[in-house]
């Protein structure tokens, strides 16, 4: 089952803008990663942060982690055209499935990047 | 060297044939997964393989038939599909099951099925 929310399901913008995408999760967390999918192809590894981190940075991308909230944001600032992805979160549950590798992904924001 | 290789890219089958899709890593990952992907969702956990030992079934229906023949490959076999079983399979590998980023997964480019 998909525990994570992910809003908006769909953001369109234009090259040099920021894009920000939202997950929201229902468990206790070891970590959050996040992966970008282009279209019909894999998942790419982006980012993880740690449930006691607040913020992560990596080039152009900015994670933030809320546990109290559970909920995470990406931000992908200047963005360019080939940033146009789906963007998933994905969770490892703390209890239960904590330690079975199983990551639990989020809906999915797909965001288009207009040159 | 961190691919995830995955072949056929491409798979059209019918109802009654058998087919398997292959997925290979020269990561040394211990750990390898299928997911199926259908269009605009997530990725859904089929498989989970730790040490060449089956882990995880997500209540997968028998006709999909994983095997781990040794520790870089992983295969999945497909018999008597349904068209509803059409979608995109994604395999992964990570270095382990559990610990900060042991289990940030690599994926391969997937195989595109369609079953008719």
């Amino acid at each position: 089952s998909q525990q994570g929310e992910e809003d908006p399901q769909a953001l369109s913008i234009q090259e040099g803008e920021n894009a920000t995408m939202n997950c929201s999760y229902k468990t206790s967390i070891n970590n959050l990663q996040w992966y970008r999918q282009n279209s019909g192809r894999g998942l790419v590894h982006l980012i993880l942060i740690r449930s006691n981190e607040r913020e992560k940075h990596s080039g152009r991308l900015r994670v933030t982690l809320d546990t109290s909230k559970k909920s995470s944001s990406l931000l992908i600032t200047a963005s360019r055209a080939a940033d146009t992805a789906s963007y998933f979160c994905a969770t490892d549950s703390l209890y239960g499935s904590g330690n079975t590798g199983k990551l639990i992904f989020g809906q999915g924001t797909t965001l288009q990047v207009k040159p | 060297d961190t691919e995830v290789t995955q072949t056929p890219k491409h798979l059209v089958m019918g109802m009654t044939n058998k087919k398997s899709l292959k997925c290979e890593q020269h990561m040394g990952h211990r750990a390898m997964y299928w997911y199926k992907q259908k269009a605009k969702k997530p990725p859904e956990l089929m498989f989970v393989y730790s040490y060449e030992k089956l882990s995880i079934n997500e209540s997968v229906p028998s006709r999909f038939s994983p095997e781990c023949p040794n520790s870089s490959l992983l295969n999945l076999h497909l018999h008597a599909l349904q068209p509803e079983d059409s979608a995109l399979y994604l395999c992964a590998s990570s270095q382990g099951l559990a610990g900060i980023a042991k289990n940030i997964q690599y994926f391969g480019a997937g195989t595109r099925l369609s079953v008719l």
